[in-house]
């Protein structure tokens, strides 16, 4: 049972362009979520986060949005840059439910061409 | 500079051998995690620490033991019983569960 799903693979975008990369989470318990950013061979790197109680947070060009009645979350890239290529985890926990462990999407890889 | 090391980069075991896979953190964090990333997939976690000699069970324990005997260290075997040990580890760390993680950059684990 997949309680986060990142449903596109692969992203393609212009150097310059917006990237938006989408998450769904089906428990309705999550109320911290976290995006992710992994090269090659490398461990993930934390990006930015959001608390349930927020609908948006911003940080230099990332921004997540999250839409609780929908559950979903988005991550905004602006502008892309060809450095931002890699694979990108969208992540939630629940204190309550889960005692904060952190549940992963399966990841969407991003290439940003010049 | 504080991180999380993991040793070796790459790791092969023959069939029915156990392997210890390392993980040293100096972040000062409490809770350290392992988890598993295989093709397509996103990272399962396998075990994790929220102090000192206390570890629990994630969601794909079994085959693999733990011990969390300082806090800096949160060693991982992966034992014969793990009928697919193939796979990319990776160990991570954070102040407490619930807070983020940081990572260390991965253990790849061959079967020969």
């Amino acid at each position: 049972d997949q309680q986060v799903k990142q449903n596109s693979p692969s992203l393609s975008v212009q150097e310059g362009r917006i990237s938006i990369l989408n998450c769904d989470y089906t428990n309705s318990m999550f109320d911290y979520f976290l995006w992710y950013k992994k090269y090659p061979a490398e461990g993930p790197t934390f990006l930015i986060s959001i608390s349930s109680i927020k609908d948006k947070n911003e940080d230099g060009r990332f921004t997540v949005f999250l839409n609780k009645s929908a559950k979903h979350l988005s991550l905004h890239i602006v502008p892309s840059q060809p450095g931002d290529s890699a694979v990108y985890f969208c992540a939630a926990s629940a204190w309550d439910n889960q005692g904060g462990k952190l549940i992963f999407g399966q990841g969407t890889e991003l290439s940003v061409k010049p | 500079d504080g991180g999380i090391t993991q040793s070796p980069k790459y790791l092969f075991r023959k069939e029915g051998q156990n392997v210890t896979l390392s993980c040293e953190q100096n972040l000062n964090h409490d809770a350290m995690y392992w988890y598993r990333q295989d093709p397509g997939q996103g990272l399962r976690l396998i075990y994790y620490s929220q102090i000192v000699n206390d570890f629990q069970k994630g969601d794909i324990a079994e085959g693999y033991s733990v011990s969390r005997e300082k806090k800096e260290s949160f060693p991982l075997t992966v034992t014969s019983a793990q009928k697919n040990p193939t796979a990319f580890y990776l160990c991570a760390s954070s102040r407490g569960l619930g807070q983020p993680q940081h990572f260390g950059d991965g253990t790849r684990l061959s079967i020969l």
